[in-house]
């Protein structure tokens, strides 16, 4: 079965600053995807970031980059340069490509507190 | 141009009702899904579902069943409401191609069960 965990589930950043959430994951399957979602206090979803288990490179979007540890089984998220607006949950997922439901196995998430 | 949309927002009903949450996507994704996010923020799948098959998560009881008249639609109907059931709960759409698997979610709704 698949796992996602976790560890901080509260975190402090200095407006400015990169931040890195942190992720880790257990599969068996040689084939599978990772996803970053946010979750503002409005509640809404919003899709951040994905790697693919085969993709070389890591991946970046803007200010979001995936620091994908295929070894150590870790997908940490790093975000650079912190807003206020970056204040929210985040949760880490992951799917399993050959899988037929498709399904997200979510981590418990990480609540980020951006300081000014 | 909402890609994926849920009615209703908030649903306050009392124990034992029969409800139904409507959740729509304009993606043109041919699966689509529905998760619940508990009071402690955890999110769990409920449903996966394309116009080939239904996979259901084994932990949901059969008072929740996902029903879809077309493509775009997946609504969840929910009988013999409990308080257990008061969550937030997401539908999400997304492709089965490969290299776009992302699921776009809904606002989600929050039901509430008195």
């Amino acid at each position: 079965a698949q796992k996602i965990t976790q560890t901080q589930p509260g975190m402090f950043v200095q407006e400015k600053e990169a931040v890195t959430l942190d992720c880790t994951y257990d599969t068996s399957d040689p084939s599978y995807g990772l996803f970053w979602y946010k979750q503002p206090s409005s509640g809404e979803m919003i899709f951040l970031i994905y790697q693919g288990s085969y993709d070389q490179q890591n991946a970046t979007e803007g200010r979001y980059s995936l620091n994908f540890q295929k070894a150590r089984k870790s997908a940490n998220l790093v975000i650079s340069a912190s807003q206020l607006g970056d204040s929210a949950m985040y949760f880490c997922a992951m799917r399993d490509l050959n899988n037929a439901g498709n399904m997200l196995t979510f981590g418990g998430g990480t609540r980020l507190m951006v300081k000014p | 141009d909402t890609a994926v949309s849920q009615t209703p927002k908030y649903l306050v009903t009392q124990m034992g009702n029969d409800k139904s949450i409507k959740c729509e996507q304009n993606l043109g994704h041919d699966t689509m899904y529905w998760y619940k996010q508990d009071s402690k923020k955890f999110l769990k799948i409920m449903f996966s579902y394309n116009n080939k098959e239904l996979i259901i998560n084994e932990t949901v009881p059969n008072r929740f069943s996902p029903k879809s008249p077309d493509k775009a639609h997946l609504n969840l109907h929910i009988n013999s409401l409990e308080l257990g059931d008061s969550a937030v709960y997401f539908c999400a759409s997304s492709t089965a191609r490969r290299g776009q698997e992302t699921q776009y979610f809904g606002p989600g709704t929050r039901l509430l069960v008195l």
